[in-house]
């Protein structure tokens, strides 16, 4: 049973340029939110999707945008892109009404952003 | 605005022995969850341990138990027979509700162990 997967692993781009990340959850999982690990810090919210939709959002600008497919694979686009973007960006997963209170999440092993 | 605040940037500990990491949290909810996850080399993010706030009983996993302390709001990790394996970042985390999935992490403790 594969887990949260991510692509591409590393990325290097430059200012003001436009990136794309890929997440495809864990099977049987039905909502993905991603984070920003810059370095040095935890990670941060930046947005969940469920059913298509954005369910919820943390503190970035619009720069960063999302998208859910219907198999439940997400993206998160970046636009204009910012030295201060440079971070590792993770994946994660939940399934959303298990009905399991133990239920958890599950990361992936990220995407390293580079902007030089 | 709920905060995670981990002050010990770097820990080390002798193989074998006991260590403990400390975390404290601020928020003005009653229903949240707290959890540890670790962060090896190769950058995803494992549970270690999880503690639902209405429950008195502190969580225990195996060799890592926690000292919930609610009042306080005070959520340490303890980490016993320390292990090679377990030298990784070590992040405090909360999450209000139950299926919020908005989780706000610490700084992190960077935990070293020493053969």
């Amino acid at each position: 049973d594969a887990g949260v997967t991510q692509s591409p692993t590393h990325l290097i781009k430059t200012r003001g340029q436009q990136v794309t990340l890929r997440c495809s959850p864990k099977s049987g999982h039905d909502t993905v939110s991603w984070y920003q690990q810059a370095l040095g810090q935890g990670p941060q919210f930046i947005f969940q999707y469920y059913e298509e939709e954005e369910r919820q959002r943390g503190n970035f600008p619009d720069r960063f945008s999302g998208h859910q497919f219907p198999n439940y694979s997400s993206e998160l686009n970046v636009n204009a892109l910012l030295l201060g973007d440079s971070a590792l960006y993770l994946c994660a997963s939940s399934l959303t009404f298990s009905g399991d209170p133990n239920e958890k999440l599950f990361f992936g092993s990220g995407t390293q952003l580079s902007v030089l | 605005a709920q905060t995670v605040t981990q002050s010990q940037p770097e820990m080390s500990v002798q193989e074998a022995e006991t260590v403990t990491l400390s975390c404290t949290y601020d928020t003005s909810e009653s229903d949240y969850y707290l959890f540890w996850y670790k962060q090896p080399p190769s950058r995803q993010m494992i549970l270690v341990i999880r503690q639902e706030a209405y429950k008195q009983q502190n969580a225990t996993e195996n060799r890592f138990s926690v000292n919930f302390q609610k009042a306080a709001k005070s959520f340490s990790l303890k980490i016993s027979d320390s292990q090679l394996g377990d030298a990784a970042m070590y992040f405090c985390a909360y999450r209000w509700g139950n299926r919020d999935d908005k989780i706000i992490f610490g700084k992190g403790t960077r935990l070293h162990i020493l053969p």
